[in-house]
């Protein structure tokens, strides 16, 4: 049972546009969310994250969107930049699962010039 | 800082063998974690550690697998015996504060033959 989907595995965005990413969620008692990053060859690396309290949060060109009701979450990007294109993973934890994150599978991005 | 560093990047071993994989963890961070990504299942929980002691283990596939962390600077992931199917990249990673989430290392990839 994947606790976090990411039903998108790619998504193909041209140079200067906006990218979403989009995630959901079943587990109610996730209450801190984050994205990560993964180039190849590299670790996932931490993009930007948000607690269940808020429903934006904003780091210059990354913007996290959430909408608890539809347990739903997403990743903005603007504008695209072809250094942009990787696999992002976006995870969740809360509840019992204390400090542990559930990943979702992954969406990979690609941002044409 | 040099971040979590996992030993060996690749390891193409036969069937059957025993395969070793190391993780040192960053300074000071409590909770380790050993994922497994793979194009199926995406970045899937194999066993988490709090300060050294295995807290969750339902990801370990099977008994063939196993993982240690003797002190808080070292970790071991054992496969034995190795099988085809557990072909895939493994990331160790560790926190402190679920703000930030994980610092990841850069992977072992993992092909057994």
């Amino acid at each position: 049972d994947q606790q976090v989907k990411q039903n998108s595995p790619s998504l193909s965005v041209q140079e200067g546009r906006i990218s979403i990413l989009n995630c959901d969620y079943t587990n109610s008692m996730f209450d801190y969310f984050l994205w990560y990053k993964k180039y190849p060859a590299e670790g996932p690396t931490f993009l930007i994250s948000i607690s269940s309290i808020k429903d934006k949060n904003e780091d210059g060109r990354f913007t996290v969107f959430l909408n608890k009701s539809a347990k739903h979450l997403s990743l903005h990007i603007v504008p695209s930049q072809p250094g942009d294109s990787a696999v992002y993973f976006c995870a969740a934890s809360g509840g019992n699962a204390g400090n542990m994150l559930t990943f979702g599978g992954g969406t990979r991005l690609m941002v044409k010039p | 800082d040099a971040g979590v560093i996992q030993s060996p990047r690749h390891e193409v071993t036969e069937m059957g063998q025993e395969v070793t994989l190391r993780c040192k963890p960053i300074s000071g961070h409590n909770s380790l974690f050993w994922y497994r990504q793979t194009m199926m299942r995406g970045l899937e929980l194999l066993i988490y550690f709090n300060n050294n002691v295995p807290i969750d283990d339902s990801g370990m596939p099977e008994d063939r697998f196993s993982a240690k962390m003797p002190n808080a600077s070292f970790s071991t992931l054992k496969i034995q015996p190795s099988e085809p199917r557990d072909s895939a990249v493994y990331f160790c990673a560790s926190s402190f504060l679920r703000s930030g989430g994980y610092t990841f290392g850069s992977g072992t990839r993992l092909t057994v033959v």
